[in-house]
């Protein structure tokens, strides 16, 4: 069975670019989440969808957005890049609603902002 | 929000030693804690997590222990060989049950 997919793998903006970055969660489950993991730090948590409707949302600006399409997948779409934002962005999915039945997490968006 | 500590920062064993990696959390309505490993290039693996109505789990050479009334719970690896080497997450489940609040990592190395 596929894991957490993400693409692309990695990615170069420039400041003040858009992005947008792609997740497919594990066949059945219905739970996104979207991390930010900055180098040498625990990822952070930024959105959280399930059926399509966001759950949670952690202390990011409004420069990022996500959304949840009918078959799960969803997307990260951040505005205005700054060189702050470059990291690794991941995506985790779970068959619940609350996580106590665990998050899968992909490998990751490596996102570099020049 | 909630807060995750997470020590020590680095470990370097010997092939065969014990590891243990402890944290400490703030929310004492955070009711669950799963241990991540991530290898260099890849995202977090998912290697062992408990629940707050138990107080210890193990599975094979892991082991997790919480301590919920000092709010504190640590990863125990044991027999270490040189593929356990990678960088290890606590995390702890927010009260909303939405959100995992991570630690810091630690860096674990496993020399032959």
């Amino acid at each position: 069975d596929a894991g957490v997919t993400q693409s692309p793998t990695h990615l170069i903006k420039t400041r003040g670019q858009h992005v947008t970055l792609r997740c497919s969660p594990i066949s059945g489950h219905k739970s996104v989440s979207w991390y930010q993991q900055v180098l040498g730090q625990g990822p952070q948590f930024i959105f959280q969808y399930y059926e399509k409707e966001e759950r949670g949302r952690g202390n990011f600006p409004d420069r990022f957005s996500a959304r949840q399409f009918p078959n799960y997948s969803s997307e990260l779409n951040v505005n205005a890049l700054l060189l702050g934002d470059s990291a690794l962005y991941l995506c985790a999915s779970s068959l619940k609603d609350r996580g106590l039945g665990g998050y899968t997490f992909g490998s990751g968006t490596r996102l570099t902002v020049v | 929000g909630e807060n995750v500590e997470q020590h020590p920062s680095t470990l370097s064993v010997q092939e065969g030693d014990s590891a243990v990696i402890k944290c400490t959390y703030s929310d004492s309505a955070s009711n669950y804690f799963p241990w991540y490993k991530q290898e260099l290039g890849k995202g977090p693996q998912l290697i062992i997590d408990i629940r707050s109505n138990v107080g210890e789990k193990k599975d094979q050479r892991i082991a997790v222990t919480l301590n919920k009334t000092a709010k504190h719970f640590s990863l125990h690896i044991t027999e270490t060989q040189p593929e356990d080497s990678a960088v290890y997450f606590c995390a702890s489940l927010s009260n909303s049950g939405y959100a995992l609040n991570f630690g810091k990592g630690t860096s674990l190395l496993v020399t032959p």
